[in-house]
């Protein structure tokens, strides 16, 4: 079954901490985005890759890193730079030219 | 940088009246497309419209674009429980693969 898996569904971070959040896409696309979602908000884009080893910061992409090592796989790194790292963060993908974005379920992060 | 307004950001109403959200933008749009994210969930692509003045349907929902393809709507007529969620429409970024996201309109349905 294709699709996007995002994990853990959940995750807590503690003070000074980094955390990684995981995306991987069985769906064979080139294009990969990481957006954060807060209550009652739209999507805002962190990162985006267009292709493996390269990737473009979004608009609020201060206090994040990424990486596109493999095409199926674009971890996103909330560092302890971020102050206010709660939201839910959702994960993207698309096929060539104007394709929809298949969208993962999404990870709820939380500060402890 | 483009920018696209959707209104209205909420809208409640009861179950059978219709409901309607609206996207502008000031450029001139390539194609627009429309999601739908449930109550804690993610969102789901709906459709997407290229050509002017373009009408689409899906069952109950109908979505438009206008003929100088700044504009776009999405009308749901006899709305029902399950149409709950933040609908959004979304346009290309100039010539990269990004999206432009509205700040959605969630519609809440009274049974």
């Amino acid at each position: 079954d294709g699709g996007i898996t995002q994990s853990p569904k959940y995750l807590f971070r503690k003070e000074g901490q980094n955390v990684t959040l995981s995306c991987e896409q069985n769906l064979n696309h080139d294009a990969m985005y990481w957006y954060r979602q807060d209550p009652g908000q739209g999507l805002r884009l962190i990162y985006y890759s267009q292709i493996v080893n390269d990737f473009q910061k979004g608009d609020i992409a201060e206090g994040y890193s990424v990486s596109r090592e493999k095409k199926e796989s674009f971890p996103l790194t909330v560092t302890s730079a971020q102050k206010n790292p709660t939201a839910f963060y959702l994960c993207a993908s698309t096929g060539q030219g104007s394709q929809p974005q298949h969208f993962g379920d999404g990870t709820r992060l939380s500060i402890l | 940088g483009q920018q696209v307004m959707q209104i209205p950001q909420y809208q409640h109403v009861q179950e059978g009246e219709d409901f309607t959200t609206y996207c502008n933008s000031s450029t001139t749009l390539s194609n627009i497309q429309w999601y739908k994210q449930r109550p804690g969930g993610h969102p789901v692509f709906l459709i997407q419209l290229v050509k002017s003045g373009e009408v689409k349907k899906q069952k109950r929902l109908t979505f438009q674009f206008g003929e100088a393809k700044k504009n776009s709507s999405l009308h749901i007529t006899a709305t029902q429980t399950t149409d709950v969620g933040t609908y959004f429409c979304a346009v290309p970024a100039g010539n990269n693969r990004k999206l432009i996201w509205g700040l959605g309109t969630s519609l809440a349905v009274n049974p």
